[in-house]
């Protein structure tokens, strides 16, 4: 497609409970970034795929959250027993192969996470 | 790490007046990207304008313009005629030069608020 995709829109768990989160980049594009932006607004990078190989995983909390891009599937977050703190909107963003010096990261509409 | 950081939570402008964003970044890299993104309501994430660490021209696009200042590790916004369409939260980001799949850093974002 032309736009990322993320579904679901909204999420709503009961504390420790599993949430998983889904995204479709951009047809072509061969890199994938999770960001989470925490009811402050402040964003946080999580994890950035190139094609379906893990590149930077420095922002993952590892214990609890884990991700993956397969080949012919959407890409997915997945927080296993989820906490208070991990209500958020997580957003996807893809972008190409970069044919010049830059590459522009497009970005989905979010998946609004609410942990109860 | 890099951090950056944006000192104004809130900003108010007159319609039609001139705003100016403020943004400061810290990296020991020589090459890098800046970029604002712009996040109304809807959440949807929105590149107002990017800059190149190597040029040294500010980028303009648009009502839009930069102050880069790369000594000073400054990238501020420059909004001319500002119009009620461009309420709405502004952040500040930086990506390493590396490669095609670096996250990107954000600053906790500026408030833009529209006076008719």
């Amino acid at each position: 497609g032309e736009e990322v995709a993320q579904t679901p829109k909204h999420l709503v768990r009961g504390e420790g409970q599993k949430a998983k989160l889904y995204c479709a980049p951009i047809k072509g594009h061969s890199y994938v970034f999770w960001y989470q932006q925490v009811l402050k607004n402040e964003f946080k990078f999580l994890i950035s795929f190139q094609n379906e190989n893990v590149f930077d995983e420095t922002g993952m909390p590892k214990e609890r959250f884990s991700a993956k891009c397969l080949p012919n599937s959407p890409c997915s977050l997945e927080i296993q027993a989820t906490k208070l703190e991990d209500s958020a909107v997580y957003f996807c963003a893809s972008s190409q192969v970069p044919s010049g010096p830059y590459n522009e990261q497009f970005f989905g509409p979010g998946t609004r996470l609410t942990v109860l | 790490a890099q951090t950056v950081t944006q000192s104004q939570p809130e900003m108010s402008v007159q319609e039609a007046e001139t705003v100016t964003l403020s943004c400061t970044y810290d990296t020991s890299e020589s090459d890098y990207y800046l970029f604002w993104y712009k996040q109304p309501p809807s959440r949807q994430m929105i590149l107002v304008i990017r800059q190149e660490a190597y040029k040294q021209q500010n980028a303009t696009e648009n009502r839009f313009s930069v102050n880069f200042q790369k000594a000073a590790k400054s990238f501020s916004l420059k909004i001319s005629d500002s119009q009620l369409g461009d309420a709405a939260m502004y952040f500040c980001a930086y990506r390493s030069e590396g490669g095609g799949a670096d996250g990107l850093t954000f600053g906790k974002g500026t408030h833009l608020i529209i006076q008719p």
